[in-house]
């Protein structure tokens, strides 16, 4: 199976921080990778598909880049409603596998 | 706009057979676009995929959990549905399901609501 590998595992920020979270494969998956935003009690939505393409509606401070094995999501400037915990996905392979999330809080 | 709801017993005992059923409206689980997946997440805990199932009857699981697991289909309802069987505690956990979008790229969107499967005596 391909391992998913999320830094950090938490991080607290301001508003209108820039925030990145990066994400490496256990192999390369070229851009086989996606991005989920999980709020709490809420099921998975996904914001980014293919590394760096945005999901319709998503708002655009939401971006992906990366290949091979690491990638990265940034949210530009962080507002209050960001508050979730990121996964990462391969889909690179079977199985599919996700990361072990990644905690945004504010400060 | 494709929606997707979780139904079944939220309470199974150990060693019995957990069986799910996904609702899927605004769309056809019969649509050579997409596959069907199942995907899990124990309380406090990360993602795992279980499987999917293809308008064709085909099936892809995770080999965790192969030797425990079917996924079927039921077109004329436009279901599809999950067994999972001799289950410990270890199966406790919010189940999800949702599209998997086949193209060149795949993803998970959307998915449903989840539902919390306990095992317990």
């Amino acid at each position: 199976d391909i391992q998913m590998t999320q830094s950090p595992s938490s991080l607290s920020a301001s508003v209108g921080d820039r925030v990145t979270i990066t994400c490496r494969a256990s192999e390369n998956i070229a851009r086989y990778l996606n991005w989920y935003q999980q709020k709490a009690g809420k099921a998975p939505k996904l914001l980014i598909y293919a590394a760096s393409s945005l999901q319709s509606g998503v708002p655009s401070r939401f971006g992906g880049s990366g290949f091979g094995t690491d990638f990265t999501l940034t949210i530009s400037s962080l507002q209050a409603e960001d508050i979730a915990t990121y996964y990462c996905q391969q889909s690179y392979s079977s199985p599919w596998t996700f990361g072990q999330g990644t905690k945004v809080e504010i400060k | 706009q494709v929606q997707l709801q979780e139904s079944g017993p939220r309470l199974v005992k150990p060693s019995e057979t957990l069986s799910l059923t996904c609702t899927v409206s605004g769309g056809s689980v019969s649509s050579g676009s997409y596959y069907w997946s199942w995907i899990r997440q124990p309380p406090g805990k990360g993602l795992e995929w279980i499987g999917y199932i293809y308008y064709s009857g085909s099936t892809n699981y995770n080999p965790s959990l192969k030797s425990r697991v079917t996924i079927s289909a039921d077109t004329s309802k436009n279901q599809f549905s999950l067994k999972l069987r001799s289950v410990t505690a270890a199966d406790t956990a919010v189940y999800y399901c949702a599209r998997d979008h086949y193209s060149n790229y795949r993803w998970f969107d959307p998915w449903g609501q989840g539902t919390l499967v306990t095992v317990s005596s």
